[in-house]
């Protein structure tokens, strides 16, 4: 079975902070892929970048960055110098060839305060 | 190029009428499939099609059903609407059916409300 826990349930910064999103997933496939979407209050997912289990290489582009980590199981994002446009609910997703679909996590709401 | 279009945008229905929504994914993509969203059961996924095809199908009642169309177009329906239908109906298309490796595009969503 495939697991995404987002602990966090709502997370508040002030703008320009830095605020990093927790993300821990489980699978028993060794190929899977990981992905993290935005929702704003719009309610569109928007795509924000997708790791396969092979790539542990973080990745940093522009103001997000992402940290892979297979030993934990982990899949953080973080925003450098938070801005108010930033603030949305962001989704944890996980896929793999067993369950040929996209497992989310509950989500957490991030507010970024001006 | 166009994104995932879906329609209507909202809808409102009475218990026991059916609805259908429609998906037109990105030109090119094959792979179709759909998610609800609730506030208690947060993104849950339903089924997917490829090919006019249903290829997979979440945990779902046999009220909800869809169907591809030979351009890549889906519809789903819920027949005999209950209260706890209303959700945020989310349509993803992907280039192939293993949408891991390809990526998935969400369209807007249609929010459905059955009072």
């Amino acid at each position: 079975a495939q697991k995404v826990t987002q602990a966090q349930t709502e997370i508040s910064v002030v703008e320009k902070e830095d605020v990093t999103l927790d993300c821990v997933y489980e699978t028993r496939d060794t190929t899977y892929y990981l992905f993290w979407y935005k929702q704003p209050p719009s309610g569109e997912l928007v795509f924000l970048i997708r790791r396969n289990s092979f790539d542990e290489q973080n990745e940093i582009s522009g103001r997000y960055s992402w940290n892979f980590q297979k030993s934990t199981s982990s899949f953080n994002f973080t925003i450098t110098a938070s801005q108010v446009v930033d603030s949305a609910v962001y989704f944890c997703a996980l896929f793999s060839g067993s369950a040929r679909q996209l497992t989310f996590g509950s989500g957490t709401q991030l507010t970024v305060l001006p | 190029k166009a994104g995932v279009t879906q329609t209507p945008r909202y809808l409102i229905k009475t218990r026991g009428q059916q609805v259908t929504l429609s998906c037109s994914p990105i030109s090119g993509h094959r792979s179709v499939s759909w998610y609800q969203q609730t506030p208690g059961q947060g993104l849950q996924f339903l089924f997917e099609y490829f090919s006019e095809t249903q290829r997979n199908k979440g945990n779902f009642p046999g009220r909800f059903s869809g169907r591809q169309f030979s351009n890549s177009r889906s519809e789903m329906n819920v027949s005999t609407l209950e209260l706890g239908d209303s959700a945020l109906y989310l349509c993803a298309s992907s280039l192939a059916l293993t949408g891991g490796s390809y990526g998935y595009t969400f369209g807007s969503g249609t929010r459905l409300t059955v009072v």
